[in-house]
């Protein structure tokens, strides 16, 4: 499968724990995009990193949330002391530079009791 | 928050028939995509539109990109049961980030 693979799929927390999501993407694709989704709405852009480089976040994200891609390949997301309101679905997508296609993964559904 | 508006919020088809919804903005975008996404999963590209007053077609669906840059449109031609899932539209201004709306969802009329 080459498209862009998320991991895990599914993660139930207790509130004030920390947790860490990985994205793959397609190989070739040198920029990375994290999104959040809530139910009934559209994806929300979080951040995005061109190789390694962590260009832009949204005020989105909070301090508690981290986003890195240390080799320009996979990335990952922390979000340290969840809350109840952190819970989404968390997407990420990835493109080449100046390509207007982003290609999402299937997202990690984040459940915070 | 969302810039898009989506319309219809929701709606119902009936296998055959030609479906069509569209989206709005207060903001003028270079780039508009549609994308639908099944329960559970991530959105799926499924046109994208570079330039005011472009027409572009992918099989049974065809989008418009509005002249005024502020709007598109979607068409579904002679819907099939596997249609249904929830279409977004997306506005990109610059190269990187994607605003959407909040989605219309499709259902199939029982």
């Amino acid at each position: 499968d080459t498209g862009v693979s998320q991991d895990p799929r599914h993660k139930i927390t207790k509130r004030g724990q920390n947790v860490t999501f990985r994205c793959d993407p397609i190989s070739e694709h040198n920029r990375l995009y994290w999104y959040r989704q809530t139910l009934g709405q559209g994806p929300e852009f979080l951040t995005y990193f061109q190789n390694e480089a962590q260009l832009e976040k949204s005020r989105l994200l909070s301090d508690r949330f981290s986003a890195e891609r240390p080799k320009g390949s996979f990335s990952t997301l922390e979000i340290q002391r969840t809350e109840q309101g952190d819970s989404a679905m968390y997407l990420c997508a990835s493109s080449l530079v100046g390509g207007n296609w982003q290609f999402f993964g299937p997202g990690t559904r984040l459940t915070v009791l | 928050g969302q810039q898009l508006n989506q319309s219809p919020q929701s709606m119902f088809i009936q296998e055959g028939e030609d479906v069509s919804m569209n989206c709005t903005s207060s903001s003028i975008f270079n780039t508009w995509l549609w994308y639908k996404q099944d329960p559970g999963e991530g959105p799926v590209l499924l046109i994208a539109l570079y330039k005011a007053g472009e027409l572009t077609s992918n099989g049974r669906l065809t989008a418009q990109f509005g002249i005024t840059r502020k709007d598109s449109f979607l068409n579904i031609s002679a819907s099939i049961p596997s249609d249904v899932g929830i279409y977004f539209c997306a506005g990109q201004l610059g190269d990187y980030k994607l605003s959407f709306g909040a989605g219309t969802t499709v259902t199939v009329r029982a």
